[in-house]
Parts: C-alpha cells; sequence; structure tokens
C-alpha cells in the first residue's frame, strides 16, 4: 500500500537556505494533509497542515504547498535551522480517522 | 501544552505474553488512536476508538489486539499473546472530533520488544 511516498528517503540543506520536503500521493479522496516531524525514540510533533480546499498554507518558517492536479504536496523551511534536523512524515486523510503516512525523509540541516 | 502521555517507555517481553500499554490523551479530545511503527518502516494505524467503541481497525488489528477506556483518562492498548513481529513502537493519538481536518497529536510512544 503506497499511498502516500517520500520518495526521496534524506536531504542536507546548509543552515539558513531553504529545505523542501516533498510527497506524493495517489488517492484523490484525501482531502486532508499533514507534515509531522520526528526525532528518534519520541512520538510524531505536528507541524503543519492543509486542507484541500487550499493549496497553501503558511505557519513562520513553514509553508505547506498543495498541488492536487499534480496529487503533490511540498513543505519548504524558510531558512532552515540545526534544530530542524529530523525525519519529517507527511501523511492523509480521507475524512476519516486514520492517517496513511509516508516513509519520511531525513533532513540534515549542516552549519 | 496539553500532551498526550504513554507508559511504559519500553517494554519487553516473552512471545505469548499478554502486554497492556497504557496512554492518556488529551483531556478535552474524545477520538483516540493506536499506531505502530516496526523498525525502518512507516507509521502504521490499527486502530480507532470513539464514544467507547472501536470506530475503524486495520487489517492488523487482529484478534490478538484489543483496546479500552477503563476510566474517563486512559486509554489501552492489549496484545493477548504477543508474537516476535509484534516488536515495533507503539504510538497513542487524540484529536478533539474528526471531520478528516482535524489534528491527530501523537503521545512518545512505547517500545516493545518481543524475545
Amino acid at each position: 500500500d503506497q499511498q502516500v511516498k517520500q520518495n526521496s528517503p534524506s536531504l542536507s540543506v546548509q543552515e539558513g537556505r531553504i529545505s523542501i520536503l516533498n510527497c506524493d500521493y495517489t488517492n484523490s479522496m484525501f482531502d486532508y494533509f499533514l507534515w509531522y516531524k520526528k526525532y528518534p525514540a519520541e512520538g510524531p510533533t505536528f507541524l503543519i497542515s492543509i486542507s484541500s480546499i487550499k493549496d497553501k498554507n503558511e505557519d513562520g518558517r513553514f509553508t505547506v504547498f498543495l498541488n492536487k492536479s499534480a496529487k503533490h504536496l511540498s513543505l519548504h523551511i524558510v531558512p532552515s535551522q540545526p534544530g530542524d534536523s529530523a525525519v519529517y512524515f507527511c501523511a492523509a486523510s480521507v475524512d476519516t480517522d486514520k492517517l496513511i503516512f509516508g516513509t519520511g525523509t531525513r533532513l540534515q540541516v549542516f552549519p | 501544552e496539553p500532551e498526550v502521555t504513554q507508559t511504559p517507555s519500553h517494554q519487553v517481553t516473552q512471545m505469548g505474553q499478554e502486554v497492556i500499554l497504557r496512554c492518556v490523551p488529551i483531556s478535552n479530545h474524545l477520538y483516540f488512536y493506536w499506531y505502530r511503527q516496526i523498525l525502518g518502516q512507516k507509521v502504521e494505524f490499527l486502530v480507532s476508538f470513539y464514544n467507547n467503541e472501536i470506530s475503524e481497525k486495520s487489517e492488523i488489528f487482529d484478534d490478538q489486539f484489543s483496546v479500552e477506556r477503563p476510566d474517563g483518562s486512559n486509554f489501552t492498548l492489549k496484545i493477548r499473546s504477543t508474537k516476535l513481529e509484534d516488536s515495533a513502537m507503539y504510538f497513542c493519538a487524540s484529536s478533539e472530533r474528526t471531520s478528516g481536518q482535524e489534528t491527530q497529536y501523537f503521545g512518545p510512544g512505547t517500545r516493545l520488544l518481543v524475545l
């Protein structure tokens, strides 16, 4: 079941630059998308979400873009900070309880 | 800031033994979930729970699994007879309500190791 895919297992970005994490999905019924950040041995921490009726949502340094026709969403982090280094998961839901997660992208922000 | 808590943080058990994982959801939340993450794999949905009953469960959630809200604050996941493949991180989550638009907040997880 690969309804939500994160094709880049890792990303390395210099501090101060933009980090762009990508996520693709196959189920056109998904209507709510979320990004979570996860450190080792901790639970996923909610970052930002977007409804399918929008194409952009911004919260501080984090912006999520949704392209429904391409079934693609992305998370932009500007400027990137070393504390942003973690694994980032996108998740989606279809007006039901369960979240379908991607496989995650490990972001490393170096000085 | 309110948060989901889970106990224990780690649990080691022998195959065939029963384990109970405990969660305290955020106090005004009404929907509760269990997910798990096997090492190196994605986070997978197990079960959702509302109004004292299961609202949805995955194919992973077979007869060996059960959930319960024994009182007004705790939410538990029981595995009756653990198998080696049950070794994973188990995450509890909660949300205020579900309309497909509500954010689920996760606890720190319980690392279960079945020997």
